[in-house]
């Protein structure tokens, strides 16, 4: 069963960056067709795709946190990475990682397997 | 890319249907077959209940049921149950591999 889990700091400080990993196990992250994506929830409001990672590197970022993200592979590690620069409190959520089918998969462009989340707060 | 709109909340009795609705543009919603739908209960990751507008996944009961017309999806919800009360999202494709969530529809199951 195919399972993911984050890590990283649980506070980070104003204008600090975000660093977090997720690391895949009970499959590869070298699976054709599988991108691995990283999505946030503040508290109590809704969910926000922040981007998506395959495993030869290719990239794609919301629009709107493209200048601030940064989303990397470690393919030995079964794992990929995100970091956020020049964080505010406005990026204070719970960050998810999930498993994202792409055209030819299914469930095509639907996160199917999530991890836990883990909560970064965002405070001098 | 703009957040895909949901009503806040929606509510219905056991046993009772209920409809929550998901407003795009011809941007995402409307020009793609590429909608999901995830439940997410308090302290919990997001689980899909529906994709390509009108899909289940296995082990999704057949209670859960969605469709689309022009730039507004739709879940629908039938014979209600207690363990359906939860926070459902839906998603979109919005061309140039870009995703797009709702804001949320807060069930509650009277």
């Amino acid at each position: 069963q195919l399972q993911l889990q984050e890590s990283g700091p649980g506070l980070v400080k104003p204008s600090e960056t975000l660093s977090l990993t997720c690391t895949v196990s009970g499959g590869s992250i070298r699976t054709n067709s599988y991108y691995w994506g990283w999505i946030r929830q503040p508290p109590g409001k809704g969910l926000e795709w922040i981007g998506s990672i395959y495993y030869s590197g290719s990239t794609y970022y919301n629009p709107s946190l493209k200048s601030r993200v940064t989303i990397s592979v470690d393919t030995s590690k079964n794992q990929f990475s995100l970091r956020l620069s020049s964080v505010t409190a406005a990026d204070t959520a719970i960050y998810f990682c999930a498993r994202l089918p792409w055209f030819g998969l299914l469930p095509t462009l639907t996160f199917d397997y999530w991890g836990q989340g883990t909560l970064v707060t965002v405070s001098s | 890319q703009s957040a895909l709109t949901q009503p806040p909340s929606a509510s219905g009795s056991p046993g009772q249907s209920v409809t929550i609705s998901c407003t795009g543009t011809s941007s995402d919603v409307g020009g793609y077959n590429y909608v999901s739908w995830y439940q997410q209960h308090p302290g919990k990751a997001p689980k899909v209940m529906i994709y390509e507008v009108s899909k289940r996944p296995s082990g999704v009961p057949d209670r859960f049921s969605g469709s689309k017309s022009g730039n507004t999806a739709s879940l629908t919800v039938s014979g209600l149950q207690a363990e359906d009360e939860a926070d459902y999202y839906c998603s979109s494709y919005a061309g140039s591999n870009d995703l797009v969530f709702g804001g949320g529809t807060k069930l509650t199951v009277l």
